[in-house]
């Protein structure tokens, strides 16, 4: 099946810091989703990028879809503490796997103050 | 802003117990998903749902589990005789077309003893 390598693992940063993260796949999507965990809680939907080469920016974060449609990568720009928490990448193949999300393994982040 | 709500937060249940997990997708949406994370590893898709039908679904969800939306607003996930391998977050999840955002619930932390 489909799988998503997300690096890195996880960061330690200083706040003010910029981050990057990113997540290949073994094969196209023609959907890239980034959502980010607090514990014990549920994905929140940050980014949702449709086009290969598409550049999308919400607030303090960005997010490339990959122009050969298998990778990803998320930019956290000006880090603040509240941006602590697990960051999953997700891919959707709609054509060959209808709505079915596949995940990446996540980035975890830590920011001190 | 709407959002997708699952209930019980948390439900201990025995071995061999069944189990319903309860969720209020977003009113306007029409696709339905679960999904499953096990402690400290990454979500994983479980089964989506269109038109009171499964669309896809993964070696996951076997016999044990089936899906249901008795009505206008619920969508459930029940396991017919849980086994202590099914601790884990399970995540309800919505969309408004096949291949569009999906918003998550906050999930409802099963416990097998």
């Amino acid at each position: 099946g489909q799988q998503l390598n997300q690096s890195p693992q996880s960061m330690f940063i200083q706040e003010g810091e910029d981050v990057s993260m990113n997540c290949t796949s073994s094969s196209i999507f023609n959907t890239w989703l980034w959502y980010k965990q607090d514990p014990g809680e549920g994905p929140v939907l940050l980014i949702a990028l449709y086009k290969a080469g598409e550049l999308t920016s919400n607030g303090r974060l960005t997010a490339q879809f990959g122009i050969t449609r298998k990778d990803s990568f998320l930019n956290i720009s000006a880090s603040i503490p509240s941006d602590v928490g697990i960051y999953f990448c997700a891919g959707l193949d709609l054509y060959n796997q209808g709505g079915k999300l596949i995940f990446g393994q996540g980035t975890e982040l830590s920011v001190k103050p | 802003e709407p959002e997708v709500t699952q209930t019980p937060s948390h439900q201990v249940t025995q071995m061999g117990q069944e189990v319903i997990l309860r969720c209020v997708p977003i009113s306007n949406h029409l696709y339905f998903y679960w999904y499953r994370q096990i402690l400290g590893q990454k979500v994983e898709f479980l089964v989506s749902f269109y038109n009171n039908e499964i669309s896809e679904k993964s070696e996951i969800f076997d016999d044990q589990f089936s899906v249901e939306r008795p009505d206008g607003s619920n969508f459930t996930l029940k396991i017919r005789s849980t086994k202590l391998e099914d601790s884990a977050m399970y995540f309800c999840a919505s969309s408004e077309t096949e291949g569009g955002r999906q918003f998550f619930g906050p999930g409802t932390r099963l416990t097998v003893l």
